[in-house]
């Protein structure tokens, strides 16, 4: 059963527009989130995260939206730049141990 | 170093063979977790110490799988008599306190059992 859904298994982008990242969790329990960026054959590296007392977060080029009512949130990269391709993850920290999504898989095209 | 370092990258083992992994933590860090990263899914959590007490084993899949963390710094998942579906990136990460929203993570060890 999974708690965290990221449903989007790829996106594609060109460079310099904006990359919108969604996920959705179902415990409405949940009050922390955290987005993670993950290149091949390396760790997942922490990128931003927001708590459920704000509904938005921003940190240079990257901005995470919370939705409280519809349980989903979102990450925004703009502008996208190459290096940002990657897998990124969507995570829910409610108890210490994060849960996470399935990915998403981000290209963004020169 | 720096950051949390993990042994060996890769690992190939013959159905049956035991195999440990070994994480070193970021110097300090209080708490270190396991996860298990499938193919194409995203991780998911094995077990958590808090300096050497191993305070959550829930995700642990079977009695197969073991971790320790004898002096709260650098710790082993052991698998016994590894199967096909033990196939997966083990990942380790650590964080200065329990609780703490941000983990660090090692560049796991990819096991693969034949």
């Amino acid at each position: 059963d999974q708690q965290v859904k990221q449903n989007s298994p790829s996106l594609s982008v060109q460079e310099g527009r904006i990359s919108i990242l969604n996920c959705d969790y179902t415990n409405s329990m949940f009050d922390y989130f955290l987005w993670y960026k993950k290149y091949p054959a390396e760790g997942p590296t922490f990128l931003i995260s927001i708590s459920s007392i704000k509904d938005k977060n921003e940190d240079g080029r990257f901005t995470v939206f919370l939705n409280k009512s519809a349980k989903h949130l979102s990450l925004h990269i703009v502008p996208s730049q190459p290096g940002d391709s990657a897998v990124y993850f969507c995570a829910a920290n409610p108890t210490g141990k994060l849960i996470f999504g399935q990915g998403t898989t981000l290209q963004v095209k020169p | 170093g720096a950051g949390v370092s993990q042994s060996p990258r890769y690992k190939v083992a013959k159905r049956g063979q035991d195999v440990a992994l070994r994480c070193d933590p970021i110097s300090g860090h209080v708490s270190l977790f396991w996860y298990q990263q499938a193919l194409g899914q995203g991780p998911e959590f094995l077990t958590y110490f808090q300096n050497e007490a191993q305070l959550d084993k829930s995700g642990l899949p079977s009695d197969r799988f073991f971790a320790e963390r004898p002096e709260g710094s650098v710790s082993t998942l052991k698998i016994q008599r590894t199967q096909q579906e033990d196939s997966a990136v083990y990942l380790c990460a650590s964080s200065l306190v329990f609780g703490s929203n941000e983990q660090f993570f090692g560049p796991g060890t990819r096991l693969t059992v034949l």
